[in-house]
């Protein structure tokens, strides 16, 4: 099964401390992933993309394939950077996405 | 971006009424939908992908006669739990794809279901 992994439900940092939220998906050949963000009260939203390879709000995520991972950082945090980050994969079957359980991150000031 | 919208957002009823829930796409052209359901402090776990013109595909494990999904027109699906249960109650979120090739969801601001 084309599986999801963000092993840390809640994250909290500092202001201005720098923040990665983990990502691991089980291998497939060429995944597809994708960063989407949740903000209170507010729908889900795409944050970023790997295959884009851009910084969105400062944050980045690489695709390790040595790894299986697509971990996204920022390397200063801020206060309306909290939120639930899911990290999704394309699934089995065109754009069916495969979501991780998702991080609540919290950003204190 | 692209715009989905969802109606109603919060329902209320009675166990063993029949919910309908709206999700349409604004200013986009939608053969393929999908439907959510979001438990609290849970992620969300696809329930099923509506096509237009032709029966949904539902993932394993969701009762497709519990939950009657209908492709109407290019930008309207309709999710219909039938003789809803408290069980039932749950956030029920769609999506549509777009953007250019890259298999960007656009999210609809979700349902809230409360079976009493």
């Amino acid at each position: 099964a084309q599986r999801v992994t963000q092993p840390e439900k809640l994250l909290s940092v500092f202001k201005g401390a720098p923040v990665e939220l983990k990502c691991n998906y089980s291998y497939s050949g060429s995944p597809e992933l994708f960063w989407y963000v949740q903000y209170s009260r507010q729908r889900l939203q795409l944050l970023l993309r790997h295959i884009s390879r851009e910084s969105i709000k400062g944050f980045t995520a690489d695709l390790n394939k040595g790894e299986t991972s697509f971990h996204l950082k920022k390397p200063f945090a801020q206060e309306e950077d909290s939120a639930m980050y899911y990290c999704a994969r394309v699934g089995r079957g065109a754009q069916k996405l495969v979501f991780g359980q998702g991080t609540r991150l919290t950003i204190n000031p | 971006g692209a715009v989905v919208s969802q109606h109603p957002s919060r329902v209320i009823c009675k166990s063993g009424t029949s919910v309908k829930i709206e999700c349409r796409s604004l200013d986009f052209q939608a053969t393929t939908m999908f439907w959510y359901r979001q438990f609290p402090k849970q992620s969300l776990m696809l329930m099923a992908t509506s096509n237009e013109g032709s029966k949904a595909t539902y993932e394993q494990g969701v009762e497709k006669d519990k939950f009657l999904i209908n492709h109407a027109s290019l930008t309207l699906s309709t999710l219909t739990v039938t003789s809803a249960h408290p069980e039932d109650s749950s956030f029920y979120i769609c999506s549509a794809p777009g953007g250019a090739g890259y298999n960007e969801q656009f999210f609809g601001p979700g349902t809230r279901l409360t079976v009493l």
